[in-house]
C-alpha cells in the first residue's frame, strides 16, 4: 500500500522570504501523481501545483514549486516570496495512475504554515 | 477549475436522527466521487468511493449500513449518517473527477461539518 509522510507538523516563514515544505511517499508503482494541496480556514482545498512521475522536469506554479526527486521518493514544495495569504494547511497527496480507474487520493498528515508579518 | 458544491456546509443534529449531506458537481458530470472524513487538525481519511449507477466501495473499518452512500446521477451523490452519534460529528468533504482517463482531476466541494448532540 501506498503511504504519504509529512514530517513537518508546522512551519514558520517571514513574509517575502522561501519556505520549503517536505513530503515523502512510499510505493512500489512507477506511475503516479503528486501533488500539493492548500487548505485555508475556510477549510476549501485548493490544489496548488501537481507532478506526474514520468516527468522529470519539476513543475512550477507562479511562487510555489516543487522539488522531485523520484528515486528517493521525495516532493518538497517550495513557496518564494511568501504572502499572509499562503498561510494554510498543506497536504502532500499521492494519486495512482493505473488501476481500477478510481484513482483514489492518499493524504499526508499536513503541515500548518504560518506567515509572520 | 470545475466546481463542487456541497450542502449543507453546517449542520447539527440531535443523537439517534439521521442527516443526508450532498455532494454536486456543478459543471461538470462527475463518473467517480469521493467521500472523505477530517477530523480536528488531521488528515483526509477516504471513506468511502462510489462510482454513478453502483454501489460505493468503502474502505476498511468504514461502516456502510452507518455510512450510506448514493451517487444515482452523474452530478449528485449523498451521503447519509444514519443513527448519528456524538463520535459522528466531523468534517466530511467530497470530492468528484471527470471521466476515469488517468490523468483527469478531482475537485473538492467545501466540506460540511456534521456536529451531532
Amino acid at each position: 500500500a501506498q503511504t504519504v509522510t509529512q514530517s513537518q507538523p508546522e512551519m514558520s516563514v517571514q513574509e517575502a522570504e522561501t519556505v520549503t515544505l517536505s513530503c515523502t511517499y512510499d510505493t512500489s508503482e512507477s506511475d503516479y501523481y503528486l501533488f500539493w494541496y492548500k487548505q485555508p480556514p475556510s477549510r476549501q482545498m485548493i490544489l496548488v501545483i501537481r507532478q506526474e512521475a514520468y516527468k522529470q522536469q519539476n513543475a512550477t506554479e507562479n511562487r510555489f514549486s516543487v522539488n522531485f526527486q523520484k528515486a528517493a521518493k521525495s516532493f518538497s514544495l517550495k513557496i518564494s516570496d511568501s504572502q499572509l495569504g499562503d498561510a494554510a494547511m498543506y497536504f502532500c497527496a499521492y494519486r495512482s495512475a493505473r488501476g481500477s480507474g478510481t484513482y483514489k487520493y492518499i493524504f499526508g498528515t499536513g503541515t500548518r504554515l504560518k506567515v509572520l508579518a | 477549475g470545475a466546481v463542487v458544491s456541497q450542502h449543507p456546509s453546517r449542520v447539527i443534529c440531535k443523537s439517534g436522527t439521521s442527516v443526508k449531506i450532498e455532494c454536486r458537481s456543478l459543471d461538470f458530470q462527475a463518473t467517480t466521487m469521493f467521500w472523505y472524513r477530517q477530523f480536528p487538525k488531521q488528515s483526509l481519511m477516504l471513506m468511502a468511493t462510489s462510482n454513478e449507477g453502483s454501489k460505493a466501495t468503502y474502505e476498511q473499518g468504514v461502516e456502510k449500513d452507518k455510512f450510506l452512500i448514493n451517487h444515482a446521477s452523474l452530478t449528485l451523490s449523498t451521503l447519509t449518517v444514519t443513527s448519528a452519534h456524538p463520535e459522528d460529528s466531523s468534517f466530511y468533504i467530497c470530492s468528484a473527477r471527470l471521466g476515469s482517463y488517468r490523468d483527469t482531476e478531482a475537485f473538492f466541494g467545501q466540506g460540511t461539518r456534521l456536529t451531532v448532540v
